[in-house]
């Protein structure tokens, strides 16, 4: 079976912590992918890889920035966290040409 | 800004057809449907994609219209286990044809018994 990881499935920190999100994929694809999920707005993808070190914005990258070192992870880091950042991050993975993306079980963040 | 138009919610008596639409008037010809679904507390779950002709798999039935317009997923024989929110979504076959994966508002799809 294929395998999207996130490191936490729940995760409390404090305000103006710095917070990693690790997300590592065991199927060697080319692109991943960070969105968070909040009531009433639905999945809004933050940043996504198609390469290792390659990474592109997505529609709500403020506050955020991703790392991709090896191909089987894509970590997001919260760099100074706030409460407004409070909520559901889930991690994707998908094959460069078009097919199926696998997601992961989510880690829902709480920032008090 | 997301693609499609889907209704917020439905509702589908178990055992029966569920037949949930989607708009997609803007789309182009380099751009597939995907169709995904989220039961509460889980991640999204990949479902069926197409291009332009109709496509089954053993979760369901994706029926394009010829203009490629709309689409319609189609689950035969929907169970409990079918609750969830659904969502379609357009995606180029590449990433730098806009190929990322933006999700919508979806339906949210109730099986009653």
């Amino acid at each position: 079976d294929v395998k999207v990881t996130q490191s936490s499935r729940y995760l409390v920190k404090r305000t103006g912590e710095k917070v990693f999100l690790e997300c590592v994929q065991d199927m060697d694809h080319e692109n991943m992918f960070w969105y968070r999920q909040d009531p009433g707005l639905g999945l809004r993808l933050i940043y996504f890889s198609y390469d290792v070190k390659m990474k592109e914005k997505g529609d709500i990258p403020e506050g955020y920035s991703v790392s991709r070192e090896k191909k089987e992870r894509f970590s997001l880091i919260l760099e100074s966290a706030s409460t407004n950042q409070t909520s559901m991050y889930l991690c994707a993975s998908s094959p460069l040409l078009n097919t199926e993306a696998f997601f992961g079980q989510g880690t829902r963040l709480t920032v008090v | 800004d997301a693609k499609t138009t889907q209704p917020p919610s439905m509702d589908c008596a178990e055992g029966r057809a569920a037949n949930l639409p989607c708009n997609h008037s803007t789309i182009s010809g380099n751009e597939y449907v995907y169709w995904y679904r989220q039961i509460h507390s889980q991640g999204p779950q990949y479902i069926i994609h197409g291009l332009k002709n109709n496509e089954t798999n053993e979760m369901a039935s994706l029926i394009i219209t010829e203009d490629r317009k709309s689409s319609t997923l189609i689950l035969p024989h929907a169970t409990l286990r079918d609750t969830a929110v659904y969502y379609c979504i357009v995606r180029a076959r590449f990433y730098n044809q806009g190929g990322k994966l933006i999700f919508g508002q979806g339906t949210e799809l109730s099986v009653k018994p």
